[in-house]
């Protein structure tokens, strides 16, 4: 069974632009949940979806949305770029409804922001 | 923020040694534990997991120990080979789809 995918890998942006990441997750996984990685923070949470919904939130600014697809692909949005904001972003998938259980992580989109 | 990893600990241990790696969670109400290894520019790969009604749990040269009384998790490799050497994280399960990280520990195995 294919894994966790990202694309893209790496990601260069201007501050002030905007991009959008994608996940797929696993084959049957419908939960997916979205983390920022960065060397002075660590991994924190961003969002999680589930059947189209969010139904968890971290706490990060507005600038910061994401969605689901009906196929449960997810995708991240991140405008008005700020230096900060370069990170390893990572999406996580899940088969289990409830909680936070057997999250499977993909490889990330590094982004840099210049 | 949530997760501070300002300091990353380091864990030094010899090829063939057992290598222990310690984690202290927050949450008394959590009831899923995962440990996970990250190999330089890669994602998060999950090792093993453990539930808060279990104190020990093994896989295939992994045990986690699980103490509830003093919110402590434990991860024992066995036998730790060159392949072992990676971060190590622990997480908690704190809410909808949410896990809660540690800061993690750098794993160097010497020859």
């Amino acid at each position: 069974k294919a894994g966790v995918t990202q694309t893209p890998r790496y990601l260069i942006k201007t501050r002030g632009q905007q991009v959008t990441l994608s996940c797929s997750p696993i084959s049957g996984h419908r939960s997916v949940s979205w983390y920022q990685q960065t060397p002075g923070q660590g991994l924190q949470f961003l969002f999680e979806y589930f059947s189209e919904t969010q139904r968890n939130k971290g706490n990060f600014p507005g600038r910061f949305s994401g969605r689901q697809f009906s196929n449960s692909r997810s995708e991240m949005n991140v405008s008005t770029l700020e230096l900060g904001d370069s990170a390893l972003y990572l999406c996580a998938s899940s088969v289990t409804p409830r909680g936070a259980y057997e999250q499977y992580f993909g490889p990330g989109t590094r982004l840099t922001v210049t | 923020g949530e997760s501070v990893g300002l300091h990353l600990p380091t864990l030094s241990v010899q090829e063939g040694d057992n290598s222990i790696i310690n984690c202290a969670y927050s949450n008394s109400a959590s009831d899923y534990f995962i440990w996970y290894k990250q190999e330089s520019g890669k994602g998060p790969q999950f090792i093993i997991d453990i539930r808060s009604n279990m104190d020990k749990r093994q896989g295939q040269r992994v045990t986690v120990l699980l103490n509830k009384t003093v919110k402590h998790l434990s991860l024992q490799i066995a036998a730790t080979q060159p392949g072992d050497s990676a971060v190590y994280f622990c997480a908690e399960s704190v809410s909808w789809g949410k896990l809660q990280f540690g800061a993690g520990t750098q794993v160097v195995v010497t020859p």
